[in-house]
């Protein structure tokens, strides 16, 4: 099974910050299967990132995701209101199709 | 795109649960489709998948033996049978369809099971 440790467990940041989150594989991403979602209280996840650099459909471009083999990024270039939630990184190229532990982005 | 799941509740341990999900505004033979799970206040957990046709479907450790997926195509229903349940299997459990082996596109609004005495 393929364990995903997330870092930091939350990132107090201000609005127009710039937001570095990490996500580490315990082994390599079968052709860096990998995604991000995020999660505002109240309501499912949506995704974000797939691929682990490809943007879903709708997402803006200040969210962008980069790396391989077992380290993974996620950049959210300047803060919006909005983007203050939960993220979590997914591993979907072999089964189970583990989610890391997630990063809480608040607001400082 | 519209996923609504349905068939929660409270229910003893050891008991029986059927979840449903009813999919609409899209093809939903083109799509595989999985389970997720978010126990209160935790993280998210997969529970299990099926391909479009039914031809692949994988369970977590942790429901395996005791949870059942299946999907009815000409319904665009989606399906999970869960026998045995525990206290720990407490949690909203989600829809969400995709690629199999690809990401999870699109998440329905979840469905509440409470496993009590």
């Amino acid at each position: 099974e393929v364990v995903l440790t997330q870092s930091p467990g939350t990132l107090s940041l201000s609005p127009g910050e710039r937001a570095t989150l990490s996500c580490r594989a315990s082994q390599s991403v079968s052709s860096s299967y990998l995604a991000w979602y995020q999660q505002k209280p109240g309501q499912a996840p949506r995704l974000l990132i797939q691929g682990p650099s490809s943007r879903a459909t709708g997402i803006p471009d200040r969210f962008s995701g980069s790396g391989s083999g077992t380290d993974f990024t996620l950049t959210i270039s300047r803060l919006e209101p909005e983007d203050f939630a939960v993220y979590y990184c997914q591993q979907y190229g072999s089964s189970p199709f583990t989610f890391g532990p997630g990063t809480k982005v608040d607001i400082k | 795109v519209q996923l609504v799941e349905s068939g929660g509740g409270l229910v003893q341990p050891g008991r029986s649960l059927r979840l449903s999900c009813a999919a609409s505004g899209f093809t939903f033979d083109d799509y595989a489709m999985y389970w997720v799970r978010q126990a209160p206040g935790k993280g998210l957990e997969w529970v299990s998948g099926i391909s479009w046709n039914s031809g692949n479907i994988d369970y977590a450790d942790s429901v395996k033996g005791r949870f059942t997926i299946s999907r009815d195509n000409a319904k665009n229903s989606l399906y999970l049978h869960m026998n045995s349940l525990r206290v720990e299997d407490m949690a909203l459990y989600y829809c969400a369809k995709g690629r199999w082996r690809g990401p999870f596109e699109y998440w329905g609004q979840g469905t509440l099971v409470t496993v009590s005495t």
